[in-house]
């Protein structure tokens, strides 16, 4: 049983640019978190992805979006990257159907460490 | 203030000691989770708890709701317990987690 798996692991990129990161979560599962996480700082909440659409917003700007297929995988899209946005991207699944709201079991993948020059 | 926050930051240890690693935070949540980071940046999730205690082998956490604290226990510490332990909250809906800064524990044999 698979779990929770992104890609790419690393990626460098210069400012401007932009970047796609995917994440798969673990079977099962049909919500997805994204998170960053800069280097000596516990992760952030970017945003959680729950039947195809952006269900909580953490406070990143719009040039943050993401995407949820209808296989529950999950993108996350950057556009005009700056230096700052160097970090550890962590993504996480959780199911939904079938638990309460809330008290959700979080599985954790192995992150897509971005690096912008 | 953050509103989650976990002391020590850095935690130095020497094989064999009794590790507590403390957790406040100042917001409802509906559970609190402790997870291990390792240098690759993997996350595991050591425990969800949203009252009382749990153990899992040498691990002991505990959470006391009226004050808002939680404190993540390592009996026998070994240098494989080296590594970022992290305490996150859960809001009151929907699974998102508020993270702590992490404590980076080292255990020296």
């Amino acid at each position: 049983d698979a779990g929770v798996t992104q890609s790419p692991t690393h990626l460098i990129k210069t400012r401007g640019q932009q970047v796609t990161l995917r994440c798969s979560p673990k079977s099962g599962h049909d919500t997805v978190s994204w998170y960053q996480q800069a280097l000596g700082q516990g992760p952030q909440f970017i945003f959680q992805y729950y039947e195809e659409e952006e269900r909580q917003r953490g406070n990143f700007p719009d040039r943050f979006s993401g995407h949820q297929f209808p296989n529950y995988s999950s993108e996350l899209n950057v556009n005009a990257l700056l230096l700052g946005d160097s970090a550890l991207y962590l993504c996480a699944s959780s199911s939904f159907r079938g638990a309460t709201k809330s008290n959700q079991p979080q599985h954790f993948g192995d992150g897509t460490r971005l690096s912008i020059l | 203030k953050n509103e989650v926050e976990q002391s020590p930051q850095n935690l130095t240890a020497q094989e064999g000691e009794f590790i507590t690693i403390n957790c406040s935070y100042s917001v409802g949540i509906s559970a609190l989770h402790w997870l291990q980071q390792h240098p690759g940046g993997g996350i595991v999730s050591l425990f969800m708890l949203s009252s009382g205690k749990k153990k899992h082998g040498r691990l002991i956490a505990t959470i006391n709701i009226q004050e808002k604290h939680s404190s993540l226990h390592i009996t026998a510490s070994h240098p494989r317990d080296s590594a970022v332990y992290i305490c996150a909250v859960g809001s009151t809906s929907y699974g998102k987690l508020t993270f702590g800064q992490g404590t980076i524990l080292t255990v020296h044999p």
